[in-house]
């Protein structure tokens, strides 16, 4: 298995631009969580998806943030307009199952907001 | 949730155990410690978790106190390759949902040669 994916693993981009993150789970899992880490913050938890359906979205910081699951397969983490506090390093992580099982992260998404 | 606390560095001699403590005071009967390990600029790895009993496996051993208001993640021999941020978790079950991990800030741990 090839793990969770990310795509792209660096964007830079300008304040005020749209920022898209994509991530592919590792096939077969049905939660897909998305992280955003900072120097300041450490590992945050932005929000989380069971069977492609949103549970908990509370972590994300605010309007300009939205994520989608169309597929069991397929999510983004989308920031429109993105401002430069929203630099850090996103990551992608799925799991299988409710009981107490591991998430297997993928390698993450450096974003600059210039 | 239960909150973790943990010494933000510590230093290990390569070849010596590396013990790493965590506090979790709060952590309620149906709640697992688990422990995650950031290698630099890669995607937090799991090493292992536990409920109630010490858990050992080719990573590293778990100790969890018989209260269960902390634990300690051993390396047996760290080589310089354990260099990492670990991160010690409580899991949150949430009722007909699922299981969210929230990470603190971490142990730094240096491996010195």
């Amino acid at each position: 298995d090839a793990g969770v994916i990310q795509s792209p693993r660096h964007e830079v981009t300008e304040m005020g631009q749209e920022v898209t993150l994509r991530c592919k789970p590792i096939s077969g899992h049905d939660y897909l969580f998305w992280y955003r880490q900072t120097m300041m913050r450490g590992l945050e938890l932005l929000i989380y998806f069971n069977n492609n359906v949103p549970i908990d979205d509370s972590g994300m910081p605010e309007d300009r943030f939205s994520a989608k699951m169309p597929n069991a397969s397929f999510s983004t983490l989308k920031i429109q307009p993105s401002e430069p506090r929203d630099s850090a390093v996103y990551f992608c992580a799925s799991r299988w199952g409710t009981s107490s099982r591991e998430q297997f992260f993928g390698p993450g998404t450096r974003l600059t907001v210039l | 949730d239960a909150k973790t606390t943990q010494p933000p560095s510590m230093d290990c001699a390569e070849g010596r155990a590396a013990n790493l403590p965590c506090n979790h005071s709060t952590i309620s009967g149906n709640e697992y410690v688990y422990w995650y390990r950031q290698i630099h600029s890669q995607g937090p790895q799991y090493i292992i978790h536990g409920l109630k009993n010490n858990e050992t496996n080719e990573m590293a051993s778990l100790i969890i106190t018989e209260d269960r208001k902390s634990s300690t993640l051993i390396l047996p021999h760290a080589t310089l390759r354990d260099t990492a941020v670990y991160y010690c978790i409580v899991r949150a079950r949430l009722l007909n949902t699922g299981n969210q991990f929230y990470f603190g800030t971490g142990t730094s741990l240096t491996v010195i040669p």
